[in-house]
């Protein structure tokens, strides 16, 4: 079993709309979370980190459950430069990466 | 404050050719990571280095090897490359407290024919 796990997508849009991407982990213990976004060819930059009580960036909001191991990326009022592929991030020792949900806003 | 550079950005290899891809961050970061990234697959850990004089094998280790020359850089080998080995490669750093982030180099696409 993959220690994160992610929907692959591509999650295909209209601007404007509310989007959400969810990511499962394995590891319990897992200490630290994070949402990266990586545009095409590009490397992966963070987004935000994810804390207990969740948190706010703007359209962006991060959820975290730790009793069912699960991270949330919610995107408001999307536009087309979010498009993009968002990596989920979870810690444990050591750096987990998601395999990456891709998202397609149109105009 | 230019980060995480990386070179070559760009690389077309022979198999059996061996080449050495070059990382450095001026952010003085103690860990260092190489990772490759392949389509559909997502980021995979070849090696990594928690600080300067230390390195250890990630997920995919085998036909890699690397060197941490000092705290600054942290280089990649190919010795005998093979085509399973065209990727795109990524370093990244970070500080030792994993409550923060990595923060990744702009990558190098290698092909190997």
């Amino acid at each position: 079993r993959k220690e994160v796990e992610q929907d692959p997508g591509p999650f295909n849009v209209p601007e404007g709309a509310t989007v959400a991407f969810n990511c499962t982990y394995s590891n319990s213990a897992s200490q630290s979370f994070f949402w990266y976004r990586q545009d095409c060819r590009k490397e992966p930059k963070l987004l935000m980190s994810v804390y207990s009580s969740g948190n706010e960036d703007g359209r962006f909001t991060a959820q975290l459950n730790r009793a069912s191991q699960y991270i949330s990326l919610l995107i408001r009022d999307s536009k087309l430069s979010d498009s993009a592929t968002y990596l989920c991030v979870v810690t444990f020792n050591k750096f987990y990466f998601g395999s990456g949900t891709k998202l397609n806003v149109k105009p | 404050n230019a980060g995480v550079t990386q070179t070559p950005k760009f690389q077309v290899l022979k198999t059996g050719q061996s080449m050495t891809l070059q990382c450095a961050q001026d952010m003085n970061h103690n860990s260092m990571y190489w990772y490759r990234q392949d389509p559909g697959m997502g980021l995979r850990l070849i090696y990594y280095s928690a600080s300067e004089g230390t390195t250890d094998k990630g997920e995919v280790p085998n036909g890699y090897n690397v060197s941490r020359l000092n705290k600054r850089e942290f280089s990649l080998r190919l010795e005998s490359a093979a085509p399973s080995q065209t990727s795109v490669y990524f370093c990244a750093s970070r500080t030792r407290d994993l409550a923060y982030e990595q923060y990744f180099g702009p990558g190098t696409r290698l092909t190997v024919t």
